[in-house]
């Protein structure tokens, strides 16, 4: 079946300008995770959904940092008066939320460069 | 969560086993070893994952010591499409629906 798709996959953008990323994740998957990669760094945690819980936040690093999970389903993560040190490649991951295995599936990314 | 500690770099000749070692000196009896893995300009994929047993599936081996404070994936016949970045993540029982915690991983070169 289809994986995690993500879009756009490159994003240019100006300082100051506001950007939209989208996470589609695999079908019947209720958990719905937010990563971000920065050059030469590791992966970082940003924002986890779980079904209708309220999101885990803990790891958005500003208030300029959002997202929203609409029917369950897709997902988009906006920054606002995007800066320079956002840039990097965003990722999402699903899962099946249930079980004791619960691997979680990435997209390819969206690659953030922010001039 | 505990901490795991991973060789930054790691070579290895194609068709021969890869043992990438991970520390995690300080985990709990209720944490489990989890392997992911991160092939250049991909989103990481997941290969395994043990509690105290030792665990094989079609991707890798995982052998966790009996004190639980270190493990070792094994990747029984590496290719050249095994080159990636590995990384060794202990999670919660009861987190199994939680966020990741990455760390730096190890840099696995899979040379022909």
């Amino acid at each position: 079946g289809a994986g995690v798709s993500q879009s756009p996959s490159n994003k240019v953008t100006e300082k100051g300008k506001d950007v939209e990323l989208r996470c589609d994740p695999i079908s019947g998957h209720t958990a719905l995770y937010w990563y971000r990669q920065s050059l030469g760094q590791g992966l970082e945690f940003l924002i986890y959904f779980q079904g209708n819980s309220a999101p885990d936040k803990s790891g958005l690093p500003s208030d300029r940092f959002s997202a929203e999970r609409t029917g369950g389903s897709v997902s988009t993560l906006t920054i606002q008066r995007t800066q320079q040190e956002d840039s990097a490649v965003y990722l999402c991951a699903s899962s099946s939320g249930t079980g004791l295995v619960n691997e979680q599936f990435f997209g390819p990314g969206t690659r953030l460069t922010v001039l | 969560d505990a901490k795991t500690t991973q060789p930054p770099s790691m070579d290895c000749a194609e068709g021969r086993a890869a043992n990438l070692p991970c520390n995690h000196s300080t985990i709990s009896g209720n944490e489990y070893v989890y392997w992911y893995r991160q092939i250049h300009s991909q989103g990481p994929q997941y290969i395994i994952h043990g509690l105290k047993n030792n665990e094989t599936n079609e991707m890798a081996s995982l052998i966790i010591t009996e004190d639980r404070k270190s493990s070792t994936l094994i990747l029984p016949h590496a290719t050249l499409r095994d080159t990636a970045v590995y990384y060794c993540i202990v999670r919660p029982v009861y987190n199994q629906g939680g966020k990741l915690i990455f760390g730096q991983g190890t840099e696995l070169s899979v040379k022909p």
